[in-house]
């Protein structure tokens, strides 16, 4: 079964648009944590965010937030203004307290494309 | 602050030939390490991943081996290689505490099986 859902395969939107990236994750575990990252074309994934299970606070930062809903198990992302360097791909992750070695569960990630 | 190489950036190998992927963190000490590959589909598939030197547990039964001869070194390999070992290959680590469980991405090899 699949623990990390992006529904969304591709994703277009003229620039100065808002767009919200959607994650839906799957857990038994009371503790994990979520993450985004992002993948530009040149291929190396930046890390974007961590929340924990016991936080729901929405995050902002600058253009980027996140809201966290454990009762609808999602984690999704929204790009405020969009601008073409957003233009990337961008994957949620889930990590379970007890698993071994830290081990991650990627989403197949959503494309970004930001048209100027 | 910490740092994470990969070598090569790009390689190009002919069926058969072998692999040797080299992937080094600085900064930091008795990290995790990760390898996953990316195939065109743009998924990322865990391949082994390391909590100390010596110590590899394999996530996909395949082509590939990896090994962690130093405590800062985690290398991939294979014996020969098959057209379906093409893709980007990518190394990560993290500190082993559950409390920072940040991974940190390598900037990635991008291997063509001919």
């Amino acid at each position: 079964a699949q623990k990390v859902t992006q529904a969304q395969t591709e994703i277009s939107v003229v620039e100065k648009e808002d767009v919200t990236l959607d994650c839906v994750y799957e857990t038994r575990d009371t503790t994990y944590y979520l993450f985004w990252y992002k993948q530009p074309p040149s291929g190396e994934l930046v890390f974007l965010i961590r929340r924990n299970s016991f936080d729901e606070q929405n995050e902002i930062s600058g253009r980027y937030s996140w809201n966290f809903q454990k009762s609808t198990s999602s984690f999704n992302f929204t790009i405020t203004a969009s601008q073409v360097v957003d233009s990337a791909v961008y994957f949620c992750a889930l990590s379970e307290a007890f698993r071994t070695g830290n081990q991650f569960y990627f989403g197949t990630g959503t494309s970004l494309t930001v048209i100027p | 602050s910490q740092t994470i190489h990969q070598w090569p950036a790009t390689l190009v190998q002919p069926v058969g030939s072998p692999l040797s992927l080299e992937c080094t963190v600085e900064g930091t000490s008795n990290p995790n390490l990760y390898w996953y590959r990316q195939a065109a589909g743009r998924g990322l598939q865990l391949l082994f991943y390391s909590v100390g030197i010596g110590q590899i547990s394999s996530e996909v039964p395949q082509n590939l081996s990896a090994s962690r001869p130093q405590d800062r070194q985690f290398i991939l390999s294979s014996k020969k290689l098959l057209l379906s070992d093409s893709g980007f290959y990518l190394c990560a680590w993290s500190v082993a505490s559950i409390a920072k469980n940040i991974q940190y991405f390598g900037a990635g090899t991008r291997l063509s099986v001919l």
